[in-house]
């Protein structure tokens, strides 16, 4: 069982390059999210997905584009990366429910930004 | 603008002692999840707690939730080194919040 899986594991971009990080879960889920994690401040949600065909923003959503593509897949995109998103990402997914999320999450994404 | 607060931040202890982290908040929560995670791992679901006052055993740990579901904590009894990690607990619907978490060394 893969559960969730991201790609890739570590990335080093330049400040204004782009990049699309994938993720892709094998349970059935209807819900995905994207968070990210820096010291200190736990996980951040960036996006999440509700079930396919519909995206809303989460608590830090500047800078980043998501695209739910199907009922497997959520991709997220940073068109210009900054310093300030050098983090490590994570994708995760949920059977969904808006009454409380049990979320299975991904091995992460480090991003650094120079 | 929900939030939990995660005490205390770091802790180091004995193999063989007990010890209880918590999380609390000013706001009432449906249910509440408590994650555990590992250093370059994602965070790991351990248990969900639903009920105000419930209390769940998953074999050495405890959890408890707060009659008035804004609080809630989780209990380990003879800590083993196995159990070091990031504990996380998390609230919310879609729009899940997680607190800071709390950094639990336990030394052989």
């Amino acid at each position: 069982n893969a559960g969730v899986t991201q790609t890739p594991k570590f990335q080093v971009l330049k400040t204004g390059q782009s990049m699309t990080l994938q993720c892709a879960q094998d349970m059935n889920h209807n819900s995905m999210y994207w968070y990210r994690q820096d010291p200190g401040m736990g996980l951040r949600l960036i996006y999440y997905s509700a079930s396919e065909g519909t995206t809303d923003k989460g608590e830090v959503p500047n800078g980043y584009n998501v695209s739910r593509l199907n009922k497997r897949e959520f991709s997220l995109r940073l068109e210009s990366a900054a310093p300030s998103q050098t983090s490590v990402y994570f994708c995760a997914s949920s059977e969904g429910g808006s009454s409380g999320t049990e979320a299975f999450f991904g091995q992460g994404t480090r991003l650094t930004v120079v | 603008t929900q939030l939990l607060e995660q005490s205390p931040q770091f802790l180091s202890i004995q193999e063989g002692e007990n010890l209880t982290v918590y999380c609390n908040s000013s706001s009432v929560f449906s249910s509440l999840q408590w994650y555990r995670q590992e250093p370059g791992e994602g965070p790991v679901l351990l248990v969900t707690v639903v009920t105000g006052g419930e209390v769940k055993k998953l074999k050495r740990l405890t959890f408890q939730f707060g009659d008035a579901r804004k609080d809630s904590s989780l209990h380990i009894t003879a800590a083993q080194p196995g159990d070091t990690g990031l504990y996380l607990c998390a609230g919310g619907g879609f729009k899940t919040i997680f607190g800071a978490g709390t950094r639990l060394f336990v030394k052989a």
